[in-house]
């Protein structure tokens, strides 16, 4: 069975701080997908980023970037320079590479940032 | 432009009343999901499909029913025999050449008085 953990439940910081949302996955099989989504008050899911398993290079997006680690089972994202509007709830999910899979999410990390 | 729709934003029903939500694409993807969120739960599949007149439970289905009469539309019932029925429900689609093209809609946000 899949399972996707994000142990922070709810991360604070002040504006222009750097913040990493830790996400760990669980997966016997060897090809997969993984994801992260932003969700902000409004409630509809932003994507931000796919990452399949062999691919385990690290990726930048402006102030946003993204450490995949098979080695440790992890997808952490982190956000430099935070900004108010980087208040959101973040999710990391997981999807096989087969049909009839579903994605599988974390309970999501809530992130304050405040000026 | 292509996307998925769901109806309403917000929905009120009193305890003991069947609801149904509507989820519509027109993206023609094969795949469509039900996700039930509750806060610090994350989102928990509630029904999923990948052809019409076919579907599967997901980790949570007691409670709901859904139906997938035509590729575009999948809706999903919340009946009475769902002790909590008060969550906020996104729908989603994929297309079944890619196993990570997920597409999903705005939500609807239910509250049973």
């Amino acid at each position: 069975a899949q399972k996707v953990t994000q142990a922070q439940t709810e991360i604070s910081v002040v504006e222009k701080e750097d913040v990493t949302l830790d996400c760990v996955y669980e997966t016997r099989d060897t090809t997969y997908y993984l994801f992260w989504y932003k969700q902000p008050p409004s409630g509809e899911l932003v994507f931000l980023i796919r990452r399949n398993s062999f691919d385990e290079q690290n990726e930048i997006s402006g102030r946003y970037s993204w450490n995949f680690q098979k080695s440790t089972s992890s997808f952490n994202f982190t956000i430099t320079a935070s900004q108010v509007v980087d208040s959101a709830v973040y999710f990391c999910a997981l999807t096989l590479n087969q049909a009839g899979t579903a994605l599988i999410f974390g309970k999501g990390t809530t992130l304050s940032v405040s000026s | 432009d292509g996307g998925i729709t769901q109806s309403p934003k917000y929905l009120f029903r009193k305890e003991g009343q069947n609801v149904t939500l509507s989820c519509e694409q027109n993206l023609n993807h094969d795949a469509m999901y039900w996700y039930r969120q509750d806060p610090g739960q994350g989102l928990r599949l509630i029904y999923y499909s990948q052809i019409v007149n076919d579907f599967q439970k997901g980790d949570i289905a007691e409670g709901y029913s859904v139906s997938r009469e035509k590729k575009e539309s999948f809706p999903l019932t919340v009946t009475s025999a769902q002790k909590n029925p008060t969550a906020f429900y996104l729908c989603a689609s994929k297309t079944s050449t890619m196993n990570y093209g997920y597409t999903f809609g705005s939500g609807t946000r239910l509250t049973v008085v």
